[in-house]
């Protein structure tokens, strides 16, 4: 299985900044995903990170407010940008390996609370 | 589209007690289903999964079976335990869509 490491873990930060998570893959993997998971909620899908190409972001979630970086096939970013109170989730990195076909694995999780 | 229904938790459950955890799923086409599992302050870890009609997952002690005829993927296990607390995620991924798709997540406390 893949071993994801997502970077930083948990952070504080002011209304109207942006923050950076770093995602890194100790192996190559097709597939990057990024997901948000708010308080008491589930999972919902921000946008598929595509190496060598934008990443595809699903409805209700644009390019300005969550861009997003694959520069190669172990490594992806996701800013969370001009960030307001309601941004306070758990982002997750997720990927899946091309040998296992419909498994994801996943990062532990950056939890971000913004004041 | 994918959509997948869970049961509402939280469910509270004795040490040894059986467990159940409904999950139905619509989609279309032939999807392959999964069981997710959070422990506090932890990432997603996948559970079990069943990628064809008729298959068992199993793992820890947990199984569920995937039912076309139903389209339910229910996640059982015989005697819980302590360690067994935590959110529980039914999800799926296929048919005509390649994304995974999860259910709410249902919080499962076990007491001592």
């Amino acid at each position: 299985s893949a071993v994801i490491s997502q970077k930083p873990s948990r952070d504080i930060c002011q209304r109207g900044t942006s923050l950076t998570i770093q995602c890194q893959v100790d192996s190559q993997v097709t597939m990057m995903f990024w997901y948000r998971q708010q308080p008491g909620q589930s999972l919902t899908l921000i946008a598929t990170a595509n190496q060598g190409s934008e990443a595809t972001y699903e409805s209700g979630f644009v390019i300005d407010k969550f861009p997003i970086s694959r520069p190669n096939l172990t490594f992806s970013t996701l800013t969370v940008s001009n960030m307001s109170p309601e941004d306070s989730s758990i982002y997750l990195c997720s990927v899946e390996q091309r040998e296992i076909t419909g498994e994801l694995f996943f990062g532990e999780g950056s939890r971000l609370t913004v004041l | 589209g994918n959509s997948v229904t869970q049961m509402e938790g939280p469910v509270t459950l004795s040490e040894e007690a059986f467990l159940t955890i409904n999950c139905t799923y619509t989609a279309t086409g032939y999807p392959s289903l999964f069981w997710y599992v959070q422990y506090p302050g932890e990432g997603l870890q996948l559970l079990l999964k069943a990628t064809k009609a008729d298959d068992k997952g199993s793992n820890k002690g947990f199984e569920a079976t995937y039912r076309k005829e139903t389209t339910s993927f229910h996640l059982e296990k015989g005697s819980v335990q302590v360690s067994d607390s935590a959110v529980y995620f039914c999800a799926l991924r296929g048919g005509s869509n390649y994304k995974l798709t999860f259910g709410k997540g249902t919080l499962l406390t076990v007491n001592p």
